[in-house]
């Protein structure tokens, strides 16, 4: 099936461990997106991509770095992880010109005890 | 600050009820879209509008752009419509959009 796709779904880390959220996508899409989620806020996006090899910050990239390797690739990574990083995490993507809408992951739960 | 605000943040209706989400936003923006977000959390969008009015099955988007305000209707509701929508904005440069918080509906038999 065609669409975004997220893993891991759930994980549990120690302070201080670091990880990697892995997004894939098969639509051919320019521009990928990490976004977290919160309760009682909305998405907020952590860094994003408009092309293989180009990466750029959003609006909270403080303790995430990425990478695009690969254009259907597009990887979230915490080099060590804090419970403030305790979160839903989205990725999504979506195709360049204005009727470009977004395709969403199905999400990644992270808990950082 | 937050560039779009959602009303109401909860909603409850009976099965059937004609249903009305409200999006209004600060920034000129190029699109707006409307995501529908299920308990277990996958996001799914709904509609990408820029002007005027877009209509699938029983939702109902609209926009005004002078009044910076969108709404999403819901005729006939049915419990399977309980989620969280979501508003998001797009400016007319970058290549982010700013979502809001939220509006959760529940639709009770």
């Amino acid at each position: 099936n065609a669409g975004v796709t997220q893993t891991p779904k759930f994980r549990v880390l120690k302070t201080g461990q670091s990880m990697t959220l892995l997004c894939a996508q098969d639509m051919n899409h320019e521009y990928m997106y990490w976004y977290r989620q919160d309760p009682g806020m909305g998405l907020r996006l952590i860094h994003y991509s408009v092309g293989e090899g180009t990466t750029a910050k959003g609006e909270v990239p403080d303790g995430y770095n990425v990478s695009r390797l690969k254009k259907q690739n597009f990887l979230l990574g915490l080099e060590s992880a804090a419970p403030s990083q305790t979160s839903v995490y989205f990725c999504a993507s979506r195709t360049t010109g204005g009727a470009g809408g977004y395709t969403f992951g199905s999400g990644t739960r992270l808990t950082v005890v | 600050k937050n560039e779009v605000e959602q009303s109401p943040q909860n909603l409850t209706a009976q099965e059937g009820e004609f249903i009305t989400i409200n999006c209004s936003y600060s920034v000129g923006i190029s699109a707006l879209h409307w995501l529908q977000q299920h308990p277990g959390g996958g996001i799914v969008s709904l509609f990408m509008l820029s002007s005027g009015k877009k209509k699938h099955g029983r939702l109902i988007a609209t926009i005004n752009i002078q009044e910076k305000h969108s709404s999403l209707h819901i005729t006939a509701s049915h419990p399977r419509d309980s989620a969280v929508y979501i508003c998001a904005v797009r400016p007319p440069t970058g290549n982010q959009f700013y979502f809001g918080t939220g509006t959760s509906l529940t639709v009770i038999p």
